[in-house]
């Protein structure tokens, strides 16, 4: 059963330190998600991919936040300087882009603590 | 105002009861719909697609009323499995799959 694979799943830093979170889409699907979840918030889009390309980072803070996409294997999201409302559960999702819109399939998160 | 809004809940409701829950969306140009659920500390996962004409899975039964910008789910003889938290969520780009998910509505089945 293909999975979408996030690491690390946990993450506890200090404050100013750079955090690098790692995803691998399942294989053949095109489109790739970064979401971030708060209890006060919910659900966030930060960015997203199609075909390796950016389409829209506007929910990304850009002074510390960046998210690239090297191959189509790996997305990575990176913050710097990594500050304590960053703390948050970070999901990366992966689907195939098209007019019938199939269903988005996410990994595990990377749990973020800040202090 | 929230481009997907949903009552937070929380529902607690026996087992074997219907629960429905509704999702209000502001972009009339949205698309595609869907209903995932999401168990504690676990990530969101479909559970059933939104169309036009209302669908039916089992138990659940989804309908779109796009005049009224609104989503809803129902959950007919009600499991204590079918506790978790239920994210409506719309597509704002046909193709493009830019998905806005609400802030989801808690529900506990209690036995």
């Amino acid at each position: 059963d293909a999975r979408v694979t996030q690491t690390p799943r946990h993450k506890v830093t200090e404050m100013g330190q750079e955090v690098t979170m790692r995803c691998q889409p399942i294989l053949g699907h095109n489109t790739v998600f970064w979401y971030r979840q708060t209890m006060m918030q919910g659900l966030e889009l930060l960015a997203y991919f199609r075909n390796r390309a950016p389409l829209d980072d506007s929910g990304m803070p850009k002074d510390r936040f960046s998210a690239e996409m090297p191959d189509a294997t790996l997305a990575t999201l990176k913050i710097q300087p990594s500050e304590p409302r960053d703390s948050a559960v970070y999901f990366c999702a992966s689907g195939l882009g098209g007019p019938g819109d199939s269903p988005l399939h996410f990994g595990n998160g990377t749990r973020l603590t800040v202090t | 105002r929230k481009e997907v809004e949903q009552d937070p809940g929380p529902f607690n409701v026996p087992e074997g009861a219907t629960v429905a829950f509704n999702c209000t969306y502001s972009n009339s140009a949205s698309q595609s719909f869907f209903w995932y659920r999401q168990d504690c500390r676990k990530e969101p996962k479909l559970l059933m697609s939104v169309y036009s004409s209302g669908n039916e899975d089992g138990r659940f039964t989804a309908q779109l009323n796009r005049a009224s910008q609104y989503i809803s789910l129902l959950i007919r003889d009600s499991k204590l499995s079918d506790s978790a938290t239920y994210l409506c969520v719309v597509s704002t780009i046909q193709g493009a799959q830019k998905l806005v998910f609400g802030q989801g509505t808690r529900l506990t089945i209690n036995p």
